[in-house]
């Protein structure tokens, strides 16, 4: 069974620093996804990148950046200049190749203060 | 584009009574589950369906709960009889393309469900 842990539950910063939210993940299987999603305070749940387990490649999405490290099981997520509409919590998943059973993390509360 | 549909948003009701929760996936999309999301346990996966079919029911707490999909359009998550315990947020999401495993599953906002 796939374990999804974030260690850090709540994180406070200060408009426009940068912040990183980790995730580790556990999987026996050779093809898993990641996702990270976003719940703001108005409560609905959005999704904001994928990655797959065969492609290693970190990329940049305007202010958000991952770090996918396979040696270590982590997909970290950064957050640049941060603002205080990012304030929201932040959920890590995992899915195994061939299952549509979607696995979360319980969570990171960023709050982003002006 | 409509995203997933959701009704009702909020629901308060006695304990013991029928509570019917609503859902409308994203045209196109194959795949719908339901999951609560209590401060306890989270998010969990209640039940998933491909093209109209349950697939695993396995997270459904007790019999109390049933769901149905009943066409591609829509779905429904029943509690019958209601209990303050399954006090919650009910989402309920969509994804497109079974058995690939890299869709995203898209959310709808949400019911608030209150039983007092």
């Amino acid at each position: 069974a796939q374990k999804v842990t974030q260690a850090q539950t709540e994180i406070s910063v200060v408009e426009k620093e940068d912040v990183t939210l980790d995730c580790v993940y556990e999987t026996r299987d050779t093809t898993y996804y990641l996702f990270w999603y976003k719940q703001p305070p108005s409560g609905e749940l959005v999704f904001l990148i994928r990655r797959n387990s065969f492609d290693e490649q970190n990329e940049i999405g305007g202010r958000y950046s991952w770090n996918f490290q396979k040696s270590t099981s982590s997909f970290n997520f950064t957050i640049t200049a941060s603002q205080v509409v990012d304030s929201a919590v932040y959920f890590c998943a995992c899915k195994r190749g061939g299952s549509e059973k979607l696995v979360f993390g319980k969570g990171t509360k960023l709050t982003v203060n002006p | 584009d409509a995203g997933v549909i959701q009704s009702p948003r909020h629901e308060v009701t006695e304990m013991g009574q029928e509570v019917t929760l609503r859902c409308k996936p994203i045209s196109g999309h194959n795949s719908l589950f339901w999951y609560r999301q209590t401060m306890m346990r989270g998010l969990e996966l209640l039940i998933y369906f491909n093209n109209n079919v349950p697939i695993d029911d396995s997270g459904m707490p007790e019999d109390r709960f049933s769901a149905k999909m009943p066409n591609a359009s829509f779905s429904t998550l029943k509690i019958q009889p209601s209990e303050p315990r399954d006090s919650a947020v009910y989402f309920c999401a969509s994804s497109s393309k079974p058995g690939q495993g890299n869709q995203p599953q898209h959310f709808g906002d949400g019911t608030r469900l209150s039983i007092l």
